[in-house]
């Protein structure tokens, strides 16, 4: 079955890194457009950014563009997030999103998040 | 503030019907045919339940269903279950923006 894990969420400072990373497994990884999405404790959904299966296009919402880089590789079927000069409004909790094939705008299957907290 | 507007709350009891609305505009629900609704349990992932205004995905009870109407996108649960309890989030295609998909703030549905 289809499994999305991801993992290096913490407590941060202003200022600092982090780099997130989501282990796919159950479907050929490198064949899917991947995304992350967050959510802000007690908050909605923000898609922050998305790259294409074979990672040639990539985009970033506008709050986090200059700052997160979104990466993979397929022959560790890994989805990463460098979150940079991260600050307190990036606090949320951090979803690794499969971006649905059979379905037209539609994310099919998502991780449990990795839940990143950025305070002094 | 989302860009689709979510009641905050809903709730039904047990048996009964219950609809969810997404209102949006016309450069994203009332435009395209690309609502998506997301069932959210605490502490646990996202799972899709209807994509593509009223497409459900296998596995996904009859009992959710979705329609659209303008700009406001509505998610059906009929036969109410406790096992509904939880948050549920809309998402539309955007042609407003680079990431081309919106979500809305969310609802949270209880069972009494």
């Amino acid at each position: 079955q289809v499994q999305l894990v991801e993992s290096g969420g913490g407590l941060v400072k202003p200022g600092g890194s982090l780099r997130l990373s989501c282990a796919a497994s159950g479907f050929t990884f490198s064949d899917y457009y991947m995304s992350w999405i967050r959510q802000a404790p007690g908050k909605g959904l923000e898609w922050v950014s998305y790259i294409s299966s074979s990672g040639s296009t990539i985009y970033y919402a506008d709050s986090v563009k200059g700052r997160f880089t979104i990466s993979r590789d397929n022959a560790k079927n890994s989805l990463y997030l460098q979150m940079n000069s991260l600050r307190a409004e990036d606090t949320a909790v951090y979803y690794c999103a499969r971006w649905a094939i059979v379905a037209t705008c539609t994310f099919d299957y998502w991780g449990q998040g990795t839940l990143v907290t950025v305070s002094s | 503030q989302s860009a689709l507007t979510q009641p905050a709350s809903v709730s039904g009891s047990p048996g009964q019907s219950i609809t969810i609305s997404c209102t949006g505009t016309s450069s994203d629900v009332g435009g395209y045919n690309y609502v998506s609704w997301y069932q959210q349990h605490p502490g646990k992932a996202p799972k899709l339940m209807i994509y593509e205004v009223s497409n459900r995905p296998s596995g996904v009870s009859n009992r959710f269903s979705g329609s659209k109407s303008g700009n406001t996108a509505s998610l059906t649960i009929s036969g109410l279950q406790a096992e509904d309890e939880a948050d549920y989030y809309c998402s539309s295609y955007t042609s407003s923006s680079t990431l081309n998909v919106v979500f809305g703030g969310g609802t949270k549905l209880t069972v009494l």
